[in-house]
């Protein structure tokens, strides 16, 4: 496997339910992202990771807990969600950001995530 | 706050025509500028970016894209579209002192035979 990898690609949850979302990077990063993609909207970022540590939480709703144990994995648990949180969740990762520095993100096919 | 924004939601072009896509963003500091591209059914990728030098950066598949600093533009062009460069376009940037991309909503291109 290759790559950034999103697990489940589809999932459908109730607004009760809690679920999370499995993001793997295989390509020896330091940073992952998550973003989130609505319809007719930008893609959002949600949060970032650089070297295991948060740098950036884009005022996201406590529904939503990233989980980074270790620079290959990242996870999004998902609670009490709302209908409006329906959306596509991308993860991306990078070799570890400086600011002033870029380094190329690379992304995942993304989890589609309905709520009813 | 940091916008990007993309006027064209929708394009439509037959092969062999030209193409530009605008893309202007509101930020007054230093930025770093990025077109990623998405293909039916496969994963955002870079297709070229702008940090200094040269404003007329050029990227993969004959794209490239011209920033112009007194416009606040970053429009992406190619001379002559193929069937194959339907996607969806996103335009990006970053503050030179950020870790954070933001993307423009993007522009579904439609190439017809």
């Amino acid at each position: 496997e290759t790559g950034v990898t999103q697990t489940p690609r589809h999932l459908v949850m109730g607004m009760t339910n809690k679920k999370s979302l499995k993001c793997e990077q295989h390509l020896g990063h330091n940073a992952m992202y998550w973003y989130k993609q609505s319809a007719k909207k930008p893609l959002e970022l949600m949060f970032v990771y650089n070297f295991k540590e948060q740098t950036e939480n884009n005022s996201v709703p406590s529904r939503f807990s990233p989980e980074c144990p270790n620079s290959s994995h990242l996870f999004l648990h998902l609670h009490t969600l709302q209908p409006e949180d329906s959306a596509l969740y991308l993860c991306a990762s990078s070799q570890g950001q400086r600011a002033g520095l870029y380094n190329e993100q690379f992304f995942g096919p993304g989890t589609r995530l309905t709520v009813l | 706050a940091q916008s990007v924004s993309q006027h064209n939601h929708h394009v439509i072009l037959s092969e062999a025509a030209s193409l530009e896509l605008g893309c202007n963003y509101s930020y007054g500091g230093t930025v770093n500028l990025f077109w990623y591209v998405q293909y039916p059914g496969q994963h955002l990728q870079l297709l070229l970016k702008y940090f200094s030098g040269d404003p007329l950066v050029k990227g993969i598949k004959g794209f490239e894209a011209e920033f112009i600093k007194s416009k606040f533009s970053f429009n992406l062009r190619k001379p002559s579209v193929q069937w194959s460069d339907t996607a969806e376009y996103f335009c990006a940037v970053k503050s030179n002192s950020g870790y954070a991309l933001n993307f423009g909503k993007g522009t579904s291109l439609l190439v017809t035979p």
